[in-house]
């Protein structure tokens, strides 16, 4: 079992929709979970991080955490055909040297938003 | 404000042939820096990180190498190209504390091996 699943999609959507993007774990010790965003041809990009159960919410977009049941979603209102990106879910993993951690990263879902 | 810069954006390289990416941070110091390869639909395999200059730990074997020279540049290199070393290169850093911290990514290079 992978550490981090990901459902690839293509998850295809009309504009205005709400979009729901969800990852699961099997690592208890994860704290601290990422959300990125990816155009094709460029680098992801980091959207929101929390450390904490919960919801936390930045303009269209909401991340929640259910540590209960090692699963969290990546919300979006009002879909946009700018949006159409791959999404990345990232959770804390690997403790390196200097005390830092190295994320465990989701394959990434393809979200495409139709006009 | 925090950049990073990878270059070349693509590269079409001969096997057998040397590589050399190279990736600047600007506006922090001593930031921790990676790099990671993503193959489509393989997600993100890190390669290298570095947690100072001279400092490079290997995550994978291979025929690669990692040397960061200087406080803000990771540079990526290899003697002699196999058709598996093709994809998309991306460079990322962090902020260097304990505990979690988010990485920034560069816009990567995607390598075509011939």
């Amino acid at each position: 079992q992978k550490e981090v699943e990901q459902d690839p999609g293509p998850l295809s959507v009309p504009e205005g929709a709400i979009v729901s993007l969800n990852c699961t774990y099997s690592n208890s010790a994860f704290q601290y979970f990422m959300w990125y965003r990816q155009y094709s041809r460029k680098g992801p990009e980091l959207l929101m991080y929390t450390y904490s159960s919960g919801n936390k919410e930045d303009g269209r977009f909401t991340a929640q955490v259910d540590k209960s049941s090692k699963y969290i979603s990546l919300f979006i209102r009002d879909s946009q055909p700018s949006d159409s990106a791959t999404y990345l879910c990232a959770m804390s993993g690997v403790l390196m040297a200097g005390g830092s951690y190295i994320p465990t990263f989701g394959r990434g879902t393809s979200l495409i938003v139709h006009p | 404000s925090q950049t990073i810069h990878q270059w070349p954006a693509t590269l079409v390289q001969p096997v057998g042939s040397p590589l050399s990416l190279e990736c600047t941070v600007e506006g922090t110091s001593n930031p921790n820096l990676y790099w990671y390869r993503q193959a489509a639909g393989r997600g993100l395999q890190l390669l290298f990180y570095s947690v100072g200059i001279g400092q490079i730990s290997s995550e994978v074997p291979q025929n690669l190498s990692a040397s960061r020279p200087q406080d803000r540049q990771f540079i990526l290199s290899s003697k002699k190209l196999l058709l598996s070393d093709s994809g998309f290169y991306l460079c990322a850093w962090s902020v260097a504390t304990a505990g979690n911290q988010p990485q920034h990514f560069g816009d990567g290079t995607r390598l075509s091996i011939l």
